[in-house]
Protein backbone atom coordinates (compact mmCIF):
# COMPACT_ATOMS: atom_id res chain seq x y z
CA UNK A 1 0.00 0.00 0.00
CA UNK A 2 1.74 3.38 -0.95
CA UNK A 3 2.44 5.64 1.70
CA UNK A 4 3.72 9.06 2.30
CA UNK A 5 7.03 8.99 3.12
CA UNK A 6 8.25 11.55 5.87
CA UNK A 7 12.13 12.10 7.00
CA UNK A 8 13.90 12.03 9.83
CA UNK A 9 11.03 10.88 12.06
CA UNK A 10 13.40 12.55 14.88
CA UNK A 11 15.13 15.88 15.05
CA UNK A 12 16.93 17.28 18.15
CA UNK A 13 18.36 21.09 16.92
CA UNK A 14 19.38 23.92 18.98
CA UNK A 15 17.40 27.12 18.58
CA UNK A 16 18.85 29.45 16.18
CA UNK A 17 20.17 26.52 14.11
CA UNK A 18 18.36 25.76 10.35
CA UNK A 19 16.51 22.67 10.06
CA UNK A 20 14.76 20.75 7.14
CA UNK A 21 12.20 18.14 7.17
CA UNK A 22 11.06 16.19 3.66
CA UNK A 23 8.47 14.69 2.55
CA UNK A 24 7.35 12.29 -0.25
CA UNK A 25 3.92 12.04 -1.48
CA UNK A 26 1.93 8.87 -2.25
CA UNK A 27 2.40 9.17 -6.36
CA UNK A 28 0.53 10.61 -8.42
CA UNK A 29 -0.84 13.04 -5.82
CA UNK A 30 -0.85 16.86 -6.51
CA UNK A 31 -1.97 18.19 -3.79
CA UNK A 32 1.01 18.17 -0.97
CA UNK A 33 -0.08 19.55 2.63
CA UNK A 34 2.39 20.15 6.00
CA UNK A 35 0.95 20.73 8.79
CA UNK A 36 2.03 21.35 12.75
CA UNK A 37 0.75 19.49 15.54
CA UNK A 38 2.23 20.73 19.00
CA UNK A 39 1.96 18.01 21.74
CA UNK A 40 -2.04 17.95 23.06
CA UNK A 41 -3.56 20.03 19.85
CA UNK A 42 -5.10 19.24 16.62
CA UNK A 43 -2.77 19.47 13.19
CA UNK A 44 -2.94 23.74 12.34
CA UNK A 45 -2.64 23.82 8.16
CA UNK A 46 1.09 25.58 7.99
CA UNK A 47 1.04 25.27 3.91
CA UNK A 48 -1.06 23.83 0.85
CA UNK A 49 0.43 23.02 -2.66
CA UNK A 50 -0.99 21.86 -5.67
CA UNK A 51 1.69 20.77 -8.17
CA UNK A 52 4.18 23.08 -7.38
CA UNK A 53 2.42 26.19 -6.44
CA UNK A 54 1.65 27.52 -2.93
CA UNK A 55 -2.31 27.62 -2.93
CA UNK A 56 -2.83 28.41 0.99
CA UNK A 57 0.25 29.57 3.43
CA UNK A 58 -1.61 31.92 5.26
CA UNK A 59 -0.46 29.92 8.86
CA UNK A 60 3.14 29.86 7.59
CA UNK A 61 5.19 32.43 9.85
CA UNK A 62 7.17 33.38 6.81
CA UNK A 63 9.87 35.90 8.79
CA UNK A 64 11.47 31.57 9.49
CA UNK A 65 9.78 29.21 7.21
CA UNK A 66 10.18 28.29 4.24
CA UNK A 67 8.80 25.07 2.24
CA UNK A 68 9.42 24.69 -1.35
CA UNK A 69 7.81 21.96 -3.73
CA UNK A 70 9.94 22.92 -6.77
CA UNK A 71 8.75 19.52 -9.48
CA UNK A 72 5.83 18.97 -7.83
CA UNK A 73 6.40 15.79 -6.21
CA UNK A 74 8.17 15.55 -2.68
CA UNK A 75 8.19 18.44 -0.47
CA UNK A 76 10.82 20.87 1.95
CA UNK A 77 10.09 22.59 4.63
CA UNK A 78 12.51 24.94 6.30
CA UNK A 79 13.61 26.47 9.48
CA UNK A 80 15.60 29.26 9.91
CA UNK A 81 16.45 30.16 12.69
CA UNK A 82 14.85 27.32 15.00
CA UNK A 83 12.99 29.01 18.48
CA UNK A 84 11.97 27.04 21.26
CA UNK A 85 8.11 27.48 20.63
CA UNK A 86 9.00 25.33 17.16
CA UNK A 87 8.95 22.31 19.07
CA UNK A 88 6.36 20.29 17.56
CA UNK A 89 5.14 17.34 15.02
CA UNK A 90 5.44 18.14 11.64
CA UNK A 91 3.39 16.13 9.59
CA UNK A 92 2.75 15.96 5.84
CA UNK A 93 -0.33 15.02 3.67
CA UNK A 94 -1.33 14.66 0.04
CA UNK A 95 -3.95 13.54 -1.68
CA UNK A 96 -5.19 13.30 -5.49
CA UNK A 97 -7.07 16.84 -6.00
CA UNK A 98 -7.10 19.86 -4.36
CA UNK A 99 -10.97 19.50 -3.19
CA UNK A 100 -13.12 16.30 -2.04
CA UNK A 101 -9.92 13.85 -1.34
CA UNK A 102 -8.60 12.21 1.40
CA UNK A 103 -5.60 13.36 2.89
CA UNK A 104 -3.29 10.81 3.70
CA UNK A 105 -1.12 11.47 6.54
CA UNK A 106 2.52 10.32 6.94
CA UNK A 107 4.05 9.66 9.99
CA UNK A 108 5.56 12.87 10.71
CA UNK A 109 9.28 14.24 12.26
CA UNK A 110 9.24 15.37 15.80
CA UNK A 111 10.66 18.56 16.38
CA UNK A 112 13.10 19.67 19.67
CA UNK A 113 14.25 22.81 19.71
CA UNK A 114 16.55 23.25 23.21
CA UNK B 1 -11.34 31.63 11.07
CA UNK B 2 -13.54 28.37 11.80
CA UNK B 3 -13.14 26.89 14.99
CA UNK B 4 -13.82 23.24 16.27
CA UNK B 5 -14.30 21.85 19.75
CA UNK B 6 -14.08 18.72 21.03
CA UNK B 7 -15.15 17.30 24.08
CA UNK B 8 -14.16 15.87 26.53
CA UNK B 9 -10.17 16.18 26.10
CA UNK B 10 -9.42 13.07 27.72
CA UNK B 11 -11.64 9.86 28.90
CA UNK B 12 -10.34 7.03 30.79
CA UNK B 13 -12.72 3.86 30.91
CA UNK B 14 -12.87 0.05 31.66
CA UNK B 15 -12.77 -2.18 28.67
CA UNK B 16 -16.66 -2.90 27.72
CA UNK B 17 -18.02 0.28 28.28
CA UNK B 18 -19.52 3.03 26.16
CA UNK B 19 -18.69 6.47 25.43
CA UNK B 20 -18.88 9.60 23.28
CA UNK B 21 -16.76 12.26 21.89
CA UNK B 22 -18.50 15.45 20.93
CA UNK B 23 -17.26 18.09 17.80
CA UNK B 24 -18.84 21.11 17.87
CA UNK B 25 -18.41 24.33 15.90
CA UNK B 26 -20.64 27.90 14.96
CA UNK B 27 -19.44 27.24 11.79
CA UNK B 28 -21.37 25.42 8.67
CA UNK B 29 -18.64 22.79 6.99
CA UNK B 30 -19.09 21.05 4.01
CA UNK B 31 -17.70 17.72 5.55
CA UNK B 32 -16.61 16.35 8.76
CA UNK B 33 -14.05 14.28 9.20
CA UNK B 34 -13.08 11.53 11.94
CA UNK B 35 -9.22 10.66 12.45
CA UNK B 36 -7.22 8.30 15.16
CA UNK B 37 -3.63 9.19 15.86
CA UNK B 38 -1.68 6.60 17.32
CA UNK B 39 1.64 8.16 19.37
CA UNK B 40 3.81 9.16 17.17
CA UNK B 41 2.13 8.58 14.05
CA UNK B 42 0.23 10.34 11.86
CA UNK B 43 -3.78 10.87 11.47
CA UNK B 44 -5.69 8.27 9.73
CA UNK B 45 -8.86 8.54 8.37
CA UNK B 46 -12.14 6.87 10.05
CA UNK B 47 -14.97 8.53 8.45
CA UNK B 48 -16.07 11.06 6.12
CA UNK B 49 -19.51 12.68 6.71
CA UNK B 50 -21.43 14.95 4.16
CA UNK B 51 -24.75 15.39 4.21
CA UNK B 52 -26.60 16.47 7.90
CA UNK B 53 -28.16 14.10 9.45
CA UNK B 54 -26.28 11.48 8.43
CA UNK B 55 -25.31 8.72 10.47
CA UNK B 56 -22.27 6.32 9.61
CA UNK B 57 -21.48 3.02 11.39
CA UNK B 58 -18.15 1.41 11.18
CA UNK B 59 -18.34 -1.74 13.27
CA UNK B 60 -18.29 -0.62 17.08
CA UNK B 61 -18.00 3.06 16.19
CA UNK B 62 -20.89 5.26 14.86
CA UNK B 63 -20.52 8.55 13.51
CA UNK B 64 -23.03 11.03 13.10
CA UNK B 65 -23.31 14.71 11.74
CA UNK B 66 -26.02 17.62 12.74
CA UNK B 67 -28.92 18.59 10.92
CA UNK B 68 -27.33 22.02 10.69
CA UNK B 69 -23.60 20.27 9.94
CA UNK B 70 -21.75 22.48 12.50
CA UNK B 71 -21.56 19.01 14.77
CA UNK B 72 -20.92 15.89 14.97
CA UNK B 73 -20.72 12.93 17.57
CA UNK B 74 -18.53 9.49 17.70
CA UNK B 75 -19.70 6.88 20.14
CA UNK B 76 -18.00 3.77 20.69
CA UNK B 77 -19.97 0.60 21.74
CA UNK B 78 -18.39 -1.91 24.01
CA UNK B 79 -14.68 -0.45 23.88
CA UNK B 80 -11.40 -2.75 23.71
CA UNK B 81 -7.90 -1.35 24.80
CA UNK B 82 -7.60 -1.05 20.77
CA UNK B 83 -9.40 1.72 20.61
CA UNK B 84 -7.27 3.67 22.32
CA UNK B 85 -5.83 6.27 21.00
CA UNK B 86 -6.10 10.01 20.19
CA UNK B 87 -9.63 11.03 18.19
CA UNK B 88 -9.48 13.62 16.05
CA UNK B 89 -12.12 15.77 14.38
CA UNK B 90 -11.64 18.10 11.24
CA UNK B 91 -14.22 19.88 9.43
CA UNK B 92 -13.56 20.70 5.70
CA UNK B 93 -14.41 24.31 4.71
CA UNK B 94 -16.95 25.40 1.71
CA UNK B 95 -13.84 26.95 0.15
CA UNK B 96 -12.37 24.03 -1.05
CA UNK B 97 -10.34 21.41 1.19
CA UNK B 98 -8.88 23.10 3.64
CA UNK B 99 -9.14 21.28 7.13
CA UNK B 100 -9.26 22.59 10.57
CA UNK B 101 -9.10 20.17 13.21
CA UNK B 102 -10.41 19.61 16.92
CA UNK B 103 -8.35 19.65 19.67
CA UNK B 104 -8.74 16.38 19.83
CA UNK B 105 -9.74 13.46 22.79
CA UNK B 106 -7.40 11.20 23.83
CA UNK B 107 -9.15 7.92 24.97
CA UNK B 108 -7.63 5.37 27.41
CA UNK B 109 -9.64 2.12 27.23
CA UNK B 110 -7.75 0.10 30.28
CA UNK B 111 -8.93 -3.84 30.12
Amino acid sequence: EAEVAQSPRYKITEKSQAVAFWCDPISGHATLYWYRQILGQGPELLVQFQDESVVDDSQLPKDRFSAERLKGVDSTLKIQPAELGDSAMYLCASSLGFRGYEQYFGPGTRLTVT
Amino acid sequence: TQLLEQSPQFLSIQEGENLTVYCNSSSVFSSLQWYRQEPGEGPVLLVTVVTGGEVKKLKRLTFQFGDARKDSSLHITAAQPGDTGLYLCAGEGAAGNKLTFGGGTRVLVKP
